[in-house]
Order: structure tokens, then C-alpha cells, then sequence
């Protein structure tokens, strides 16, 4: 079984600044994707980052990029440069890259952006 | 990019009716949805994996029978909550791997929010 773990439930940054959003899991798959989705007050999921658990650079878009330790099972966000429209809850997912392609995901951290 | 839509965005119905909900891929074809429900200031948790032409697989808990799912299509699943009780209202969501992609990128509808009174 897989699990997410996400021991930040809420975080709060200044507008500008940089955060760290952090999150841990746990397989025994040796292929698997990892993500990020932000799911903003509207409820829509956002894909914010993705990466491929065979890729060991670490995935970046944009203001948003990502610390992927395969071996400890870590896969943190660092939002660069906050934007007030960051606010949101974001959400650390799991998912196998073959069978089920369902997504596990984590209890979420609810980030504030303060102007 | 991949488009997946929910229909109604919002239900409220009376204790004991059923409700339908619909999920479509509107610009690929998803043989595989799988459907979420996610209470209130909590994550999103895995209910079914509805599979097109098949029956739909159900997580441990959920009750297949008070939860019926129908993947008529390549681009329909429906999800109807039968004899709906308080403890339903929740939100539901789909999403849709579209397979036609490298890495079977997930793509979410907007959402599902019930009600029962």
C-alpha cells in the first residue's frame, strides 16, 4: 500500500518570500510519479509539479520546484517569489506508473499568503 | 489541454432520494475514471475506479451498492448515491487519466458539492 504524508497542515509566507511545503511517502514501487496539485478555494485541482521518480533532476516550473530524495522518500515544494493568488491547499500525491493510476494523496497543507 | 467536466456542480435533495452525477471527458477518451470524495477541510479519498465496459471497482468501505457506477461510455461515468442519507453530503470528484499521454496525466473535474437534507 502506498501512503502520503504531509505533517505541515497549515503554512503561512509573505508575499515575495519563499516557502518549503514538505511531504513524505512511502511504496515499495520502484516506478512511480510524484505530484503536487493546489486545490484553490473554486475546489478545481490544479497540477502544480510533476515528477518522474527514474528522473533524478529535480522537476521545475516556473516559481514552483521540487526536492526529490528517492531514497528517503522525500518530495518537497519550494514556491519562490509568493504570489498572493498561492493561497490555496496544496496537496502531495502518489501514483503507481503501472496498473492503477489512481492518485493517493496526502492530508494537505493549507498555505496563506500575506500581503 | 484535457478538459473533464461534472455535472450538476451543486445538488441538495431530501433524505432517502438518490442523485446522479456525471463525469466527461470532453476532448479524450477515458477508459478509466476514478471517483474521489473529499469532506470538508480534508483530503481527497479514493471511492471506485469506474472502468469503461466493466464492472467498477470499489475501496475498501464503500459500499458498492449505495454507490452505483456506470461507465456507459468512453466519456460518461455516472456516479448515483441511492437512498442518500446526511452523512453523503460531501464533495465528489473525478478525474480522468488520459492515456494518450506519456505519463497518463491525471485531469479533474470541477467538483461535485451534495447536500442532504
Amino acid at each position: 500500500a502506498q501512503t502520503v504524508t504531509q505533517s505541515q497542515p497549515e503554512m503561512s509566507v509573505q508575499e515575495a518570500e519563499t516557502v518549503t511545503l514538505s511531504c513524505t511517502y512511502d511504496t515499495s514501487e520502484n516506478n512511480y510519479y510524484l505530484f503536487w496539485y493546489k486545490q484553490p478555494p473554486s475546489r478545481q485541482m490544479i497540477l502544480v509539479i510533476r515528477q518522474e521518480a527514474y528522473k533524478q533532476q529535480n522537476a521545475t516550473e516556473n516559481r514552483f520546484s521540487v526536492n526529490f530524495q528517492k531514497a528517503a522518500k522525500s518530495f518537497s515544494l519550494k514556491i519562490s517569489d509568493s504570489q498572493l493568488g498561492d493561497t490555496a491547499m496544496y496537496f502531495c500525491a502518489f501514483m503507481k506508473q503501472t496498473g492503477a493510476n489512481n492518485l493517493f494523496f496526502g492530508t494537505g497543507t493549507r498555505l496563506t499568503v500575506i500581503p | 489541454g484535457a478538459v473533464v467536466s461534472q455535472h450538476p456542480s451543486w445538488v441538495i435533495c431530501k433524505s432517502g432520494t438518490s442523485v446522479k452525477i456525471e463525469c466527461r471527458s470532453l476532448d479524450f477518451q477515458a477508459t478509466t475514471m476514478f471517483w474521489y470524495r473529499q469532506f470538508p477541510k480534508q483530503s481527497l479519498m479514493l471511492m471506485a475506479t469506474s472502468n469503461e465496459g466493466s464492472k467498477a471497482t470499489y475501496e475498501q468501505g464503500v459500499e458498492k451498492d449505495k454507490f452505483l457506477i456506470n461507465h456507459a461510455s468512453l466519456t460518461l461515468s455516472t456516479l448515483t448515491v441511492t437512498s442518500a442519507h446526511p452523512e453523503d453530503s460531501s464533495f465528489y470528484i473525478c478525474s480522468a487519466p488520459n492515456r494518450g499521454l506519456e505519463n497518463n496525466e491525471q485531469f479533474f473535474g470541477p467538483g461535485t458539492r451534495l447536500t442532504v437534507l
